[in-house]
């Protein structure tokens, strides 16, 4: 089973949708990565997660430390949202700087 | 500010045959790491730097060569390119612990025939 999960992994929606992407892990952790991976392969740094929540113009993280889960949701989706969204954790154990990702979630919006 | 550059986009390769894949920052991170991303897997890591003359493995760190001579460059060697090295691969730059941002290369796309 992998360390980290996410759901779920292809996702299309239309224009102006309210949209959750999950991510779960089995492992504690010190913080937690949304990064957005563009079609042309690019990747970005959306958010880090220790506790609570984040907001960034359309876009929410949250994250349940309890609970080993972790959502990003964008409001009022737009076609230029289509990309591969990625979970990645940093482990509390370990390695302070080594994380450990999922295999993103495909999210298609159509206009 | 140009951020984390890394060259080249596209290679292809005969089994055998070795290369270097090139990182380069200019954000003073100590941190530098190489992932490589295959279909249907998170990114893995190959192998990562703490700062200038630091190195270590990673989770999948088989024929792969890392050195960090200073602390904006990171190269990745690959010793004699094996068709299971077929994949994409990123660079990444980050600072602090835990890092805030993580910045990344634009990508190597490499075919090993």
């Amino acid at each position: 089973k992998n360390e980290v999960e996410q759901s779920p992994q292809n996702l299309t929606a239309q224009e102006g949708e309210f949209i959750t992407i999950n991510c779960s892990y089995s492992v504690g952790i010190s913080a937690l990565h949304w990064l957005q991976q563009h079609p042309g392969g690019g990747i970005v740094s959306l958010f880090m997660l220790s506790s609570g929540k984040k907001k960034h113009g359309r876009l929410i993280a949250t994250i349940n430390i309890q609970e080993k889960h972790s959502s990003l949701h964008i409001t009022a989706s737009h076609p230029r949202d289509s990309a591969v969204y990625i979970c990645a954790v940093l482990r509390s154990s370990g390695s302070a700087r080594q994380l450990t990702f999922g295999s993103g979630t495909q999210l298609t919006v159509l206009p | 500010n140009a951020g984390v550059t890394q060259t080249p986009k596209f290679q292809v390769l005969k089994t055998g045959q070795s290369m270097t894949l090139q990182c380069a920052q200019d954000m003073n991170h100590e941190y530098m790491s190489w992932y490589r991303q295959d279909p249907g897997m998170g990114l893995r890591l190959i192998h990562y730097s703490v700062g200038a003359g630091i190195t270590d493995q990673g989770e999948v760190p088989n024929g792969y060569n890392v050195s960090r001579s200073t602390t904006e460059d990171f190269p990745l060697r690959l010793l004699s390119a094996a068709p299971s090295q077929t994949s994409v691969y990123f660079c990444a730059s980050s600072s602090g612990t835990p890092a805030v941002k993580l910045f990344f290369g634009s990508g190597t796309q490499l075919s090993v025939l």
